[in-house]
């Protein structure tokens, strides 16, 4: 009865490929997220959907696709992968954004080679 | 801008200890706080929150913080520190565009 699910846990693959991590709530939240930690452990959010609709689109690669098909799950894809995209990609979700606190997930560990 | 400042990247006690661990904020509007903890090989879980209800905000796990206006601190404590309190510590303020800032990271190592 995990909270926030992640799959894969662990993903290994050669630069060029294409590649999705899979996220699922359980919490009956309507808000979820993609963040991005770093080798250096430092955390920067990606995206945010509340209710199917994307909210929060930082700066990153429009390699990088987000695709929620209803609030209890945020997918990401990413296209061609690079050698920098290599780091823990964590989803989380919350009831309402802003000022509310995250659930994480364990985080998928991404290694592109 | 929100932002958030760790000081100390590496913080390390004896088991017994006080453990202190420090964040400043910048906020041009109240801000909304969070610590955040990251065991090994899992995702974060909140410790607190400080929503300007009170100054002293207490935890799980036996830690608190206190905000400070005057400081723009959010300084995290906990009397006696545990060795399962080894972990990696974070900071973070919510922006008022809906985003969750973090700092980057303290780690507290617990010596026997």
């Amino acid at each position: 009865d995990t909270a926030v699910s992640q799959t894969p846990k662990y993903l290994v693959t050669q630069m060029g490929n294409d590649k999705s991590i899979k996220c699922e709530q359980n919490l009956g939240h309507d808000t979820m997220y993609w963040y991005k930690q770093d080798s250096k452990k430092f955390l920067k959010i990606m995206f945010s959907y509340n209710n199917k609709e994307l909210i929060i689109n930082e700066t990153v690669p429009n390699r990088f696709s987000p695709k929620s098909p209803d609030k209890a799950h945020l997918n990401l894809h990413i296209n061609s992968l690079e050698l920098g995209d290599s780091a823990v990609y964590f989803c989380a979700s919350s009831q309402g954004g802003g000022h509310q606190s995250l659930h994480f997930g364990n985080g998928t560990r991404l290694t592109v080679t | 801008a929100q932002s958030v400042t760790q000081l100390g990247s590496h913080v390390s006690v004896s088991e017994g200890a006080l453990v202190l661990l420090r964040c400043n904020y910048s906020s041009s509007v109240p801000p909304y706080l969070f610590w955040y903890v990251q065991y090994p090989n899992q995702g974060l879980q909140l410790l607190l929150k400080y929503t300007s209800a009170a100054t002293l905000v207490k935890g799980i796990n036996g830690f608190e913080a206190e905000f400070k206006k005057s400081e723009t601190s959010f300084h995290l404590t906990k009397p006696s520190a545990h060795m399962s309190d080894a972990a990696e510590y974070f900071c973070a303020v919510a922006s008022n565009t809906g985003k969750l800032i973090f700092g980057q990271g303290t780690t507290l190592q617990v010596k026997p």
